[in-house]
């Protein structure tokens, strides 16, 4: 059964600090990963996606790590600001042959205070 | 560019009426579509897709239905309402061929049932 688990469930920070979210997955075959941010009350937006092959993707001050080996992933944030304060969502999906509906982990909700 | 309007953005309904949340996507052809229902605290739970028109796949047995009656027009409906049903409600549109089938989302419905 395809599965992203997300760590820590809910984070807060001060306001400048830096932090790193983490997922874990089992989908297979893996295609690629996602990191969506999602407002609250808004719909999530994507901020970085990598493939198989890519280890590091950068989005401004958004930071993700893939290692495709170990089946991890982190979205590292620096230099927070109080606009970071959302939910960071990791979606993985399925290449050929596997379900073409991403899987969706819970979410790890950031505060970010001043 | 791409679009995906939801409305109502917010809805208080009684146990036991009728539900109809629609969704519309402008500026693309033949979209997957996708209704997800987040309830507080959780993550995304996928309830319907459609790839096409009148074709309708759902991921979880509920009192919920969909339909999508036009290419670009997506509608979760209920009979009857229930207290479980309240929620944040999602549409999403991809194109599996296009950025890896990044799902777009919409603004969302806050459904409250009372």
């Amino acid at each position: 059964k395809n599965q992203v688990e997300q760590s820590p469930q809910s984070l807060i920070i001060l306001e400048g600090k830096n932090c790193t979210l983490q997922c874990n997955y089992t989908v297979s075959p893996f295609s690629n990963l996602r990191w969506y941010k999602q407002d609250t009350g808004r719909g999530p937006v994507s901020l970085t996606i990598m493939t198989f092959s890519e280890n590091t993707k950068s989005n401004g001050r958004y930071t993700a790590t893939l290692d495709a080996d170990t089946k991890q992933s982190s979205l590292h944030i620096t230099a927070s600001q109080l606009s970071d304060s959302a939910s960071y969502i990791c979606v993985v999906s399925a290449g050929a042959g596997g379900s073409y509906i991403p899987t969706f982990g819970r979410g790890t909700s950031l505060i970010v205070h001043p | 560019s791409q679009t995906i309007h939801q409305w109502p953005a917010t809805l208080v309904q009684p146990v036991g009426s009728p539900l109809s949340l629609e969704c519309t996507v402008e500026g693309t052809s033949n979209p997957n579509l996708y209704w997800y229902r987040q309830a507080a605290g959780r993550g995304l739970q996928l309830l319907f897709y459609s790839v096409g028109i009148g074709q309708i796949s759902s991921e979880v047995p509920q009192n919920l239905s969909a339909s999508r009656p036009q290419d670009r027009q997506f509608i979760l409906s209920s009979k009857k309402l229930l207290l479980s049903d309240s929620g944040f409600y999602l549409c999403a549109w991809s194109v599996p061929e296009r950025s890896y089938n990044e799902q777009f989302f919409g603004p969302g419905t806050r459904l409250t049932v009372l």
